[in-house]
């Protein structure tokens, strides 16, 4: 089973509009933390947004907020005002603890938004 | 100074040809990362170097051979790579180890594009 799942394989919105990318994770642990990244077409992944499992507030940094609804499991990054240069691939990643007691991040399949004049 | 560098940018290699990636980060951080990116697809974790010993190989052909020989420094040794092995690969750090707080993101260099011919 998919541990992040990202079902907006494309997304299109127009300039200073918001916008929605969803995600939801599986896992069982109490402990975890969610993050989302973007990835223009230079290939960098960029950091965006972190919401900790704890975090009884909505992460927010700048135009980018987290709606996290930990009972539904979902982490949805919302955009607002959206602009021609947030066009690129959205990865929402989960980072969890596994035995060994390292914990790495788990990344979904990644939505590819687009933004139009 | 958030930035990860990595060298080269591009990498065109022939089947029998040894060379490597270098990855360099001056922000402090103890755990390094390298990851490997088909195109469309998310990042896969490869290894996790955490303050200088490799913690995590996730079952890499020992055609792929890291290094890290400081705290700052990340090394990729590619030798007899096969062409299904192209892909974009990217190195990432983050502070702590990777046992440590969830909160903790990782930053990401811009990759190399790497062309196994």
């Amino acid at each position: 089973a998919q541990k992040i799942t990202q079902t907006q394989p494309g997304m299109f919105v127009q300039e200073k509009e918001a916008v929605t990318l969803d995600c939801t994770y599986d896992t069982s642990d109490q402990s975890y933390g969610l993050f989302w990244y973007k990835q223009p077409s230079s290939g960098e992944m960029i950091f965006l947004i972190y919401q900790g499992s704890y975090d009884e507030q909505n992460a927010t940094e700048g135009r980018y907020s987290l709606n996290f609804q930990k009972a539904r499991k979902s982490a949805n990054l919302v955009i607002s005002a959206s602009q021609l240069g947030d066009s690129a691939m959205y990865f929402c990643a989960m980072r969890e603890s596994k035995n060994s007691g390292y914990s790495t991040l788990t990344f979904g399949k990644g939505t590819m938004l687009l933004v139009s004049p | 100074d958030t930035e990860v560098t990595q060298t080269p940018k591009h990498l065109v290699m022939g089947m029998t040809n040894k060379k490597s990636l270098k990855c360099e980060q001056h922000m402090g951080h103890r755990a390094m990362y390298w990851y490997k990116q088909k195109a469309k697809k998310p990042p896969e974790l490869m290894f996790v170097y955490s303050y200088e010993k490799l913690s995590i190989n996730e079952s890499v052909p020992s055609r792929f051979s890291p290094e890290c020989p400081n705290s700052s420094l990340l090394n990729l040794h590619l030798h007899a790579l096969q062409p299904e092995d192209s892909a974009l690969y990217l190195c990432a750090s983050s502070q702590g180890s990777v046992a440590d707080s969830f909160s903790y993101e990782q930053y990401f260099g811009p990759g190399t594009r790497l062309t196994v011919t």
